[in-house]
């Protein structure tokens, strides 16, 4: 199976900054000129919602503050410009190598 | 707009079973995956398995086998897991999602989530 870590594993951030979460995986997840890595984001009590595909498309209707970037084994979500409803907890997905599908355990924004 | 509309919450006794449904409200199944996934309390995501309805395609977590059924109801739009030989550390929501597109595996459409609490 492939392992997702994500890094760190709490980050605080000032409104208005960026923020830069990781994703590392086990082995490559790169093919057919493709990364099958997705980012979500989950709030509490609600469902994860998809923020990111393809490791760097962004899905529709999602502000262009999010971006998604890295290839290989190693990815990044940046959210440039935190607004305070981007607090949440963040997760990667890997689907290329499934089953099964493997998610990251998960980073959580803070404002500072 | 199709929604995946979830059952509601459970309290099951250990050792017992509990059968959560997610219904596609205003759509079909089509020909998506459906996918389910559960988190602990406090917890992250975890990947149960997955059916493709269509063509009755479905695989399973090694963790899950033998405990966890998935079936799917076209006419009633409907995909639904069954858990059996509960738990403590079944406690968790559990969550429907579907493809964004068919077989892709990424889950852009998610139900509200069950929560199903095993206590004796």
């Amino acid at each position: 199976d492939i392992v997702m870590t994500q890094s760190p594993d709490t980050l605080a951030v000032s409104l208005g900054e960026r923020a830069t979460i990781n994703c590392k995986s086990s082995q490559s997840i790169f093919s057919n000129n493709m990364n099958y890595l997705a980012w979500y984001q989950q709030k509490p009590g609600l469902p994860p919602r998809l923020l990111i595909y393809w490791a760097s498309t962004r899905q529709s209707g999602v502000p262009d503050r999010f971006s998604g970037g890295g290839s290989g084994t190693d990815f990044t979500l940046t959210i440039s410009g935190l607004q305070a409803e981007d607090v949440a907890v963040y997760y990667c997905q890997q689907f290329h190598s499934t089953p099964p599908i493997t998610f990251g355990q998960g980073t959580r924004l803070e404002i500072k | 707009q199709v929604q995946l509309v979830q059952s509601g919450a459970a309290v099951k006794k250990p050792g017992s079973s509990v059968k959560i449904s997610c219904q596609a409200s205003g759509g079909s199944l089509g020909y998506y995956g459906f996918t389910w996934v559960r988190q602990a309390p406090g917890q992250g995501l975890e990947w149960m398995g997955r059916v493709f309805p269509k063509f009755n395609v479905k695989s399973y977590a090694q963790k899950f086998k033998g405990r966890v059924t998935f079936t799917s109801d076209e006419s009633a739009t409907t995909v639904t897991v069954e858990l059996s030989g509960l738990t403590s550390d079944d406690t968790a929501v559990y969550y429907c999602a579907r493809d964004r597109l068919s077989e892709d595996n990424v889950f852009e459409l998610w139900g509200q989530g069950t929560l199903v609490t095993v206590s004796s």
